[in-house]
């Protein structure tokens, strides 16, 4: 069945690192254009980043543009995140989320979606 | 950035009661819209895409309208498992933007 796994949360301490993992399995990674998007505590929901499905486009929200970089790996069926120059604002569970062909062709939003990973940034 | 606002923030209803969730765009999105269902500690699930599309495997009390700047999500007869908060996405233009979410209980 359709898996997206997150992995690389954890606790950084301000200014730090992190690169979040998503691997797929299940469904053609490839024909997927894929998203991170993250949830604060008791908040709502935030895109963070989008890549097309041969990586040539990629986009990303104000709150995290020179800092994150995404990207994927079509041979491991994998996407990434890498985290750079981390702020306390950060704080949230990242969801990867992916798009199907035929929901794209709609215009829609994402239809698989991982269970997240927590990343904490505190001293 | 396009802005999307949901009303309302919570609502109370019981079980069988038909329930409507709206979101307004900030601009046209045409019918970029889609609706989702979180439950805590979970991750949202897609409902509704193209403002009027059914998601697969979604029941059909579920439906969605609108086009342009105004939406709606409806419930027909709210069953137990239907209590969670409810997400309005639009994916007209990025960056891709949430409203704030709905929280439906339990009257």
């Amino acid at each position: 069945q359709v898996q997206l796994v997150e992995s690389g949360g954890g606790l950084v301490k301000p200014g730090g690192s992190l690169r979040l993992s998503c691997a797929a399995s299940g469904f053609t990674f490839r024909d997927y254009h894929m998203s991170w998007i993250r949830q604060a505590p008791g908040k709502g929901l935030e895109w963070v980043s989008y890549i097309s499905t041969s990586s040539s486009y990629t986009n990303y929200a104000d709150s995290v543009k020179g800092r994150f970089t995404i990207s994927r790996d079509n041979a491991k069926n994998s996407l990434y995140l890498q985290m750079n120059s981390l702020r306390a604002e950060d704080t949230a569970v990242y969801y990867c989320a992916g798009r199907s062909p035929s929901i794209a062709a709609a215009g829609g939003g994402f239809d698989y979606w991982g269970q997240g990973t927590l990343v904490t940034v505190s001293s | 950035d396009i802005q999307m606002t949901q009303s309302p923030s919570s609502l109370s209803a019981s079980v069988g009661d038909r329930v409507t969730i709206t979101c307004r765009a900030s601009q046209s999105i045409n019918s970029y819209l889609n609706w989702y269902q979180q439950k805590p500690g979970k991750a949202p699930k897609l409902l509704i895409y193209a403002a009027s599309s059914l998601q697969s495997g979604v029941p059909s009390r579920f439906s969605g309208s609108g086009s342009g700047t105004d939406f709606t999500l409806t419930i027909s007869s709210l069953q137990p498992e239907d209590f969670a908060t409810y997400y309005c996405l639009q994916s007209y233009s990025t960056p891709l933007t949430f409203g704030q979410g709905t929280r439906l209980e339990i009257k």
